[in-house]
């Protein structure tokens, strides 16, 4: 499969719990960021985004926090599955220019 | 709506060779993006093309390069190909129009230079 997982931090969530996964972004300007999901053999899938404008954003079973103080973002995942085991990374973008991802955090959830 | 496809899925190549990657986008999509993703460097960008134009550009080398056609297909090109070269290629898709930033991607295109 896919290497994507190697040398990343790496969170292990019991099965049902909540999942907090952070991010640091580099650009202050950036007004536009995004979570990324990537399973093993396949490309990043898009969860969850939230411009710069907001600093809280709910999807389904997923929360954005962005406190732009800091320059930091995180993904809450509610109830924790099996499937949700995967790398994350988040994104940042200025405008339309070039984006810049996360190294990336590998998400094990236990059975 | 067919998803983001890339063509070839692999590809084994020597040193000092090239190699031309390909990525259909998702029907209505104008803009392509292109990755590359190794373990070491994490995902970096490329490029981004837009109406068969380069609209943004990454820190690669000018051994990397791309185009786009009118249907929005697009093709990467790597010259001279370095060990360092392997990695996985992604490209994404996306409207491209202001307020429109969601990237669909495809599978990737995994490159090994032997």
């Amino acid at each position: 499969g896919e290497s994507v997982g190697l040398h990343l931090p790496t969170l292990s969530v019991q099965e049902g719990d909540n999942s907090i996964i952070n991010c640091a972004y580099s650009n202050s300007a950036s007004d536009y960021f995004i979570w990324y999901k990537q399973e093993s053999g396949k490309g990043p899938q898009f969860i969850i985004d939230i411009r710069s404008n907001m600093d809280k954003r709910q999807g389904q079973r997923v929360t954005v926090l962005l406190n732009k103080t800091v320059k930091h973002l995180s993904l809450q995942i509610a109830a924790t599955q099996p499937g949700d085991s995967a790398v994350y990374f988040c994104a940042e973008t200025l405008g339309y220019q070039k984006v810049t991802f996360g190294t990336g955090t590998k998400l094990q959830v236990i059975p | 709506k067919a998803g983001v496809t890339q063509t070839p899925r692999y590809l084994i190549k020597t040193r000092g060779q090239q190699v031309t990657l390909s990525c259909s986008p998702i029907s209505g999509h104008r803009s392509v993006s292109w990755y590359q993703q190794t373990p070491g460097q994490g995902l970096q960008f490329l490029f981004e093309y837009f109406s068969e134009t380069q609209r943004n550009k990454g820190n690669f080398p000018g051994r990397f390069s791309g185009r786009q056609f009118s249907n929005s297909r697009s093709e990467m090109n790597v010259s001279t190909l370095e060990l360092g070269d392997s990695a996985l290629y992604l490209c994404a898709s996306s409207l491209g129009s202001a307020g429109s930033y969601e990237q669909y991607f495809g599978p990737g295109t995994r490159l090994t230079v032997t």
